[in-house]
């Protein structure tokens, strides 16, 4: 069985300064990851994905995710908070499943920007 | 850009009513889910559904459910009898391959049983 451990519920931070999101994953398969952000009354939006490929990866508006192995972490970075960045992360893994991958989602870590 | 569309965005029931949660997934997507989210808590997986049957389930999946693809285009989640614990956010969700394509997700049907 796989899960996700987010690390902390939310997360402030200064417009400008850099955001991490720390992410823990348990699965007894080489798995997929990912990270989705939730605005408010929003759906959930794909940010990135890692599947084995290169284990720096790199996601739409700046933001970037490591897998490391040998830490079972993909901890979601930005360089530089944006206010549009204000929303729930989530970290979710998806393993092969008779066929059919389903998502294990972590639960979310809450992101603060300020002025 | 094309996206998946879920109605209605809230809906409120009494408890023992039955609930239809509509779904219009992405048109060429294949493979449709949904998930669940009790406030609060973690995003749950609920059903797959591909080439018009269930291919995987989770416990929360009881009889009191049921997915149907009635036409070409709707993906509908039934609650048969709804209870109090019912009450949370449903995420449809679509995508075209099977393993690692991404999964395009609906902004959610919020339900609330009273």
């Amino acid at each position: 069985a796989q899960s996700v451990t987010q690390l902390d519920s939310h997360v402030s931070v200064s417009e400008g300064t850099p955001v991490l999101l720390r992410c823990n994953y348990s699965s007894s398969y080489s798995p997929s990851l990912f990270w989705y952000v939730q605005h408010p009354n929003k759906g959930l939006q794909l940010l990135l994905k890692y599947t084995s490929a290169a284990t720096l990866v790199k996601g739409i508006n700046g933001f970037e995710a490591e897998f490391k192995k040998s830490e079972t972490s993909f901890h979601l970075t930005k360089p530089s908070a944006h206010m549009s960045d204000a929303a729930e992360y989530f970290c979710v893994v998806s393993v092969p499943n008779s066929g059919y991958s389903t998502l294990t989602f972590g639960k979310g870590t809450m992101l603060l920007v300020s002025p | 850009e094309p996206e998946v569309t879920q109605t209605p965005s809230h809906q409120v029931t009494q408890m023992g009513q039955e609930v239809i949660l509509r779904c219009v997934p992405i048109s060429n997507h294949l493979y449709f889910y949904w998930y669940r989210q009790i406030l609060g808590q973690k995003v749950e997986f609920l059903v797959s559904f591909y080439n018009n049957e269930i291919s995987e389930k989770s416990e929360i999946f009881d009889d009191q459910f049921s997915v149907e693809r009635p036409d070409g285009s709707n993906f509908t989640l039934k609650i048969r009898s709804t209870k109090l614990e019912d009450s949370a956010m449903y995420f449809c969700a679509s995508r075209t391959s099977g393993r690692t394509g991404e999964l395009f997700f609906g902004e959610g049907s919020r339900l609330t049983v009273l």
